[in-house]
């Protein structure tokens, strides 16, 4: 299966600040078939983006940036709002069985 | 509106089996493929089974293969999960979760379930 690894696994900024969150596979994934996840505490998690890049509906606000390709892929959050504050999953669907990264979580400072 | 609605969770000792259940509304469920997809307590998302709309194809993660089963009953909008010989390390949060379609990224998921396994 394709593994994926989330860098840093904790993140601490301050609103307003922007970061980048890294998620690397074990293998090329196929059509850049990357999703991301933001689960806050007792949730379950929101579909965010999909496909790397494409925002998952009107209700992703666009400071929300995915962005990669083969074996690295990011999202990007401009500007941190304190609704940001969160873990967020990657996912790849290129191949079987569909895998999940370990998660970072965003904290404030 | 889109709900999926778990019940079922609850307390069982090890060996011993549970049945999940997520009730769905809000969109055409017997042309959706859906999913279960679990959190272990404090750890990240794993999917563990997919079953087609007609039911025909389903699939699950080696780790659970043999052990579970999901089935689907599209005339009440259900889907299930019929868990037996859990173990310890099957103790986790159970979303039901509907993906794409033809891609296995997930679309939208339930309020979850908990299952802990424990003598």
């Amino acid at each position: 299966e394709n593994v994926l690894t989330q860098s840093p696994g904790t993140l601490s900024l301050s609103p307003g600040e922007s970061v980048t969150l890294s998620c690397r596979a074990s293998q090329s994934v196929t059509g850049g078939y990357v999703a991301w996840y933001q689960q806050k505490p007792g949730q379950a998690p929101r579909l965010l983006i999909h496909g790397t890049l494409s925002r998952a509906g009107p209700g992703v606000p666009e400071r929300f940036i995915g962005h990669g390709s083969g074996t690295g892929f990011t999202l990007t959050i401009s500007r941190l709002e304190p609704e940001d504050f969160a873990v967020y999953y990657c996912q790849q669907y290129g191949s079987s069985p569909p895998t999940f990264g370990g998660g970072t979580k965003v904290e404030i400072k | 509106e889109v709900q999926l609605v778990e019940s079922g969770g609850g307390l069982v000792k090890p060996g011993g089996s549970l049945r999940l259940s997520c009730a769905v509304s809000g969109f055409r469920f017997d042309n959706s493929r859906m999913n279960w997809v679990r959190q272990a307590p404090g750890g990240g998302l794993e999917w563990v089974a997919s079953i087609s709309g007609s039911g025909r194809d389903i699939a699950y993660t080696d780790s659970v293969k043999g052990r579970f089963t999901i089935s689907r009953d599209n005339a009440k909008n259900l889907l299930h999960l019929q868990m037996s010989s859990l173990r310890a390390e099957d103790t986790a949060v159970y979303y039901c979760a509907k993906d794409m379609g033809i891609w296995y990224y997930f679309e939208f998921w339930g309020q979850g379930a908990l299952v802990t396994v424990s003598s």
